[in-house]
Protein backbone atom coordinates (compact mmCIF):
# COMPACT_ATOMS: atom_id res chain seq x y z
CA UNK A 1 0.00 0.00 0.00
CA UNK A 2 1.82 3.04 -1.56
CA UNK A 3 -0.56 5.82 0.20
CA UNK A 4 -0.06 8.85 -1.74
CA UNK A 5 2.72 9.34 -4.27
CA UNK A 6 3.94 12.68 -5.43
CA UNK A 7 6.30 13.35 -8.55
CA UNK A 8 8.41 14.43 -9.68
CA UNK A 9 10.09 15.30 -5.99
CA UNK A 10 12.28 17.85 -7.43
CA UNK A 11 11.84 20.27 -10.80
CA UNK A 12 13.08 23.43 -11.90
CA UNK A 13 11.19 25.21 -13.96
CA UNK A 14 12.09 28.75 -16.67
CA UNK A 15 9.35 31.72 -15.79
CA UNK A 16 6.74 31.03 -18.35
CA UNK A 17 7.04 27.39 -18.78
CA UNK A 18 4.22 25.01 -18.00
CA UNK A 19 3.92 21.58 -16.06
CA UNK A 20 1.92 19.13 -14.85
CA UNK A 21 2.71 17.87 -11.02
CA UNK A 22 1.34 14.01 -10.47
CA UNK A 23 -0.25 12.62 -7.47
CA UNK A 24 -1.87 9.45 -7.17
CA UNK A 25 -3.62 7.32 -4.20
CA UNK A 26 -4.41 4.00 -3.46
CA UNK A 27 -6.48 4.61 -0.68
CA UNK A 28 -9.95 4.76 -2.73
CA UNK A 29 -10.29 8.06 -1.05
CA UNK A 30 -12.70 10.24 -2.32
CA UNK A 31 -11.37 13.59 -1.25
CA UNK A 32 -7.93 15.08 -2.41
CA UNK A 33 -5.91 18.33 -2.07
CA UNK A 34 -3.13 20.24 -3.44
CA UNK A 35 -0.57 22.93 -0.59
CA UNK A 36 1.78 24.72 -1.31
CA UNK A 37 4.27 25.41 1.59
CA UNK A 38 6.90 28.76 2.10
CA UNK A 39 9.27 28.92 4.94
CA UNK A 40 7.87 29.98 8.15
CA UNK A 41 4.12 29.26 6.63
CA UNK A 42 1.52 26.81 7.34
CA UNK A 43 0.38 24.89 4.50
CA UNK A 44 -2.52 26.83 2.39
CA UNK A 45 -5.10 25.24 0.17
CA UNK A 46 -4.96 25.61 -3.60
CA UNK A 47 -7.55 23.10 -4.81
CA UNK A 48 -9.04 20.17 -3.77
CA UNK A 49 -11.48 17.35 -5.21
CA UNK A 50 -14.45 15.98 -3.19
CA UNK A 51 -15.02 12.92 -5.70
CA UNK A 52 -14.11 12.34 -9.79
CA UNK A 53 -15.45 15.11 -11.97
CA UNK A 54 -16.11 17.73 -8.94
CA UNK A 55 -12.84 20.27 -8.16
CA UNK A 56 -13.30 24.01 -6.12
CA UNK A 57 -10.57 26.28 -5.42
CA UNK A 58 -8.68 26.69 -1.89
CA UNK A 59 -7.16 30.01 -0.43
CA UNK A 60 -4.36 30.17 -3.54
CA UNK A 61 -5.63 29.18 -6.74
CA UNK A 62 -4.37 31.60 -9.06
CA UNK A 63 -2.18 30.62 -11.74
CA UNK A 64 -3.03 26.67 -11.15
CA UNK A 65 -5.01 24.71 -12.65
CA UNK A 66 -6.48 21.08 -11.63
CA UNK A 67 -9.10 18.18 -12.74
CA UNK A 68 -10.14 14.65 -11.33
CA UNK A 69 -11.09 12.24 -13.76
CA UNK A 70 -10.63 9.03 -11.58
CA UNK A 71 -10.58 8.82 -8.28
CA UNK A 72 -6.61 7.33 -7.72
CA UNK A 73 -5.29 11.06 -9.84
CA UNK A 74 -5.32 14.48 -8.73
CA UNK A 75 -2.83 16.17 -10.70
CA UNK A 76 -2.25 20.21 -10.47
CA UNK A 77 -1.21 22.52 -14.02
CA UNK A 78 1.30 25.19 -13.67
CA UNK A 79 0.15 27.07 -16.39
CA UNK A 80 2.78 29.80 -17.00
CA UNK A 81 5.43 29.33 -14.28
CA UNK A 82 6.35 32.83 -11.98
CA UNK A 83 8.74 32.40 -9.73
CA UNK A 84 6.25 33.60 -6.66
CA UNK A 85 5.05 29.85 -7.42
CA UNK A 86 8.83 28.38 -6.09
CA UNK A 87 7.31 26.42 -3.35
CA UNK A 88 7.13 22.93 -1.83
CA UNK A 89 3.58 21.50 -2.88
CA UNK A 90 1.97 18.49 -0.71
CA UNK A 91 -0.77 16.59 -2.65
CA UNK A 92 -3.42 14.78 0.58
CA UNK A 93 -6.18 12.77 0.42
CA UNK A 94 -8.42 11.51 3.31
CA UNK A 95 -11.61 9.31 3.27
CA UNK A 96 -14.12 12.38 3.60
CA UNK A 97 -14.19 16.09 3.33
CA UNK A 98 -11.84 15.94 6.31
CA UNK A 99 -14.68 16.79 8.76
CA UNK A 100 -14.04 13.67 10.66
CA UNK A 101 -11.53 11.86 8.95
CA UNK A 102 -7.08 13.00 9.19
CA UNK A 103 -5.81 13.92 5.83
CA UNK A 104 -3.14 11.84 4.56
CA UNK A 105 -0.15 13.35 2.65
CA UNK A 106 2.38 12.92 0.09
CA UNK A 107 6.13 13.47 0.69
CA UNK A 108 6.23 16.81 -1.70
CA UNK A 109 6.92 18.20 -4.62
CA UNK A 110 10.00 20.64 -4.60
CA UNK A 111 9.60 23.12 -7.26
CA UNK A 112 11.60 26.43 -8.38
CA UNK A 113 10.88 28.93 -10.68
CA UNK A 114 14.01 30.66 -12.32
CA UNK B 1 17.35 20.36 3.85
CA UNK B 2 14.11 22.43 3.46
CA UNK B 3 13.58 26.05 5.38
CA UNK B 4 9.88 25.33 6.12
CA UNK B 5 11.45 25.77 9.99
CA UNK B 6 12.27 29.05 9.40
CA UNK B 7 10.75 31.47 11.77
CA UNK B 8 9.16 29.37 13.89
CA UNK B 9 8.76 29.10 16.99
CA UNK B 10 10.94 26.60 18.44
CA UNK B 11 10.52 24.54 21.92
CA UNK B 12 13.92 22.63 23.14
CA UNK B 13 13.83 19.91 25.27
CA UNK B 14 15.87 17.50 26.98
CA UNK B 15 15.60 13.48 26.32
CA UNK B 16 13.01 12.27 28.77
CA UNK B 17 11.36 15.74 29.76
CA UNK B 18 7.36 15.90 28.88
CA UNK B 19 6.79 18.72 25.82
CA UNK B 20 3.56 20.65 25.42
CA UNK B 21 3.12 22.37 22.18
CA UNK B 22 0.24 24.68 21.72
CA UNK B 23 -2.17 26.15 18.84
CA UNK B 24 -4.84 28.89 18.75
CA UNK B 25 -7.11 28.39 16.55
CA UNK B 26 -9.73 31.42 15.07
CA UNK B 27 -12.90 30.02 14.54
CA UNK B 28 -15.55 28.96 17.37
CA UNK B 29 -17.45 26.64 14.55
CA UNK B 30 -14.63 24.71 14.02
CA UNK B 31 -15.70 20.73 14.97
CA UNK B 32 -12.84 18.79 13.88
CA UNK B 33 -8.76 19.34 14.96
CA UNK B 34 -6.14 17.24 13.92
CA UNK B 35 -1.82 17.52 15.05
CA UNK B 36 0.60 16.54 12.04
CA UNK B 37 4.45 16.37 12.45
CA UNK B 38 6.50 17.01 9.63
CA UNK B 39 10.09 15.75 9.53
CA UNK B 40 12.42 17.98 7.09
CA UNK B 41 12.21 16.47 3.61
CA UNK B 42 8.95 14.58 3.90
CA UNK B 43 5.56 15.76 4.08
CA UNK B 44 2.90 15.81 7.01
CA UNK B 45 2.64 12.68 8.83
CA UNK B 46 -0.81 12.47 11.45
CA UNK B 47 -0.10 12.23 14.94
CA UNK B 48 -3.76 12.22 16.63
CA UNK B 49 -6.82 13.59 15.85
CA UNK B 50 -10.32 15.09 18.27
CA UNK B 51 -13.77 16.13 17.30
CA UNK B 52 -15.04 19.55 18.84
CA UNK B 53 -17.15 17.11 21.46
CA UNK B 54 -14.29 16.18 23.35
CA UNK B 55 -11.64 18.39 25.34
CA UNK B 56 -9.19 15.20 25.94
CA UNK B 57 -8.05 12.28 23.92
CA UNK B 58 -5.02 10.06 24.73
CA UNK B 59 -2.70 7.70 22.04
CA UNK B 60 0.42 6.21 22.53
CA UNK B 61 2.69 8.89 24.23
CA UNK B 62 0.48 12.07 23.07
CA UNK B 63 -2.75 13.99 24.24
CA UNK B 64 -4.38 16.38 22.68
CA UNK B 65 -6.36 19.15 24.43
CA UNK B 66 -8.88 20.56 23.48
CA UNK B 67 -10.42 24.15 25.31
CA UNK B 68 -12.80 25.79 22.82
CA UNK B 69 -13.77 28.73 25.56
CA UNK B 70 -10.16 30.21 24.90
CA UNK B 71 -10.03 28.60 21.37
CA UNK B 72 -6.65 26.50 22.48
CA UNK B 73 -6.02 23.32 21.28
CA UNK B 74 -2.56 21.82 22.36
CA UNK B 75 -0.46 18.29 21.82
CA UNK B 76 1.33 16.41 25.22
CA UNK B 77 4.02 14.64 24.10
CA UNK B 78 5.39 12.47 26.77
CA UNK B 79 8.65 11.36 27.55
CA UNK B 80 10.13 12.93 24.80
CA UNK B 81 12.96 11.71 22.54
CA UNK B 82 15.23 12.90 19.82
CA UNK B 83 13.16 11.00 17.04
CA UNK B 84 10.60 13.09 17.90
CA UNK B 85 12.40 16.44 16.55
CA UNK B 86 10.11 17.99 13.99
CA UNK B 87 7.94 21.04 13.00
CA UNK B 88 4.32 20.23 14.46
CA UNK B 89 1.34 21.84 12.75
CA UNK B 90 -2.56 22.06 14.15
CA UNK B 91 -5.14 21.98 11.83
CA UNK B 92 -8.53 22.82 12.50
CA UNK B 93 -11.71 21.77 10.11
CA UNK B 94 -13.95 24.76 9.32
CA UNK B 95 -17.61 24.32 8.61
CA UNK B 96 -18.20 26.48 5.55
CA UNK B 97 -20.34 29.18 5.23
CA UNK B 98 -21.20 27.55 1.17
CA UNK B 99 -19.51 24.71 -0.34
CA UNK B 100 -17.32 22.34 1.41
CA UNK B 101 -15.40 22.16 4.99
CA UNK B 102 -11.79 22.69 4.27
CA UNK B 103 -8.89 22.67 6.80
CA UNK B 104 -6.55 25.45 7.80
CA UNK B 105 -3.36 25.13 9.42
CA UNK B 106 -1.60 26.74 11.53
CA UNK B 107 2.25 28.12 10.96
CA UNK B 108 3.68 24.86 13.17
CA UNK B 109 6.55 24.82 16.02
CA UNK B 110 9.37 23.20 16.15
CA UNK B 111 10.44 21.02 18.52
CA UNK B 112 14.49 20.03 19.26
CA UNK B 113 14.94 17.35 21.66
CA UNK B 114 18.11 17.03 22.97
CA UNK B 115 19.78 13.69 24.13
Amino acid sequence: NAGVTQTPKFQVLKTGQSMTLQCAQDMNHEYMSWYRQDPGMGLRLIHYSVGAGITDQGEVPNGYNVSRSTTEDFPLRLLSAAPSQTSVYFCASSLGQGRTQPQHFGDGTRLSIL
Amino acid sequence: GESVGLHLPTLSVQEGDNSIINCAYSNSASDYFIWYKQESGKGPQFIIDIRSNMDKRQGQRVTVLLNKTVKHLSLQIAATQPGDSAVYFCAENRPPGSGYSTLTFGKGTMLLVSP
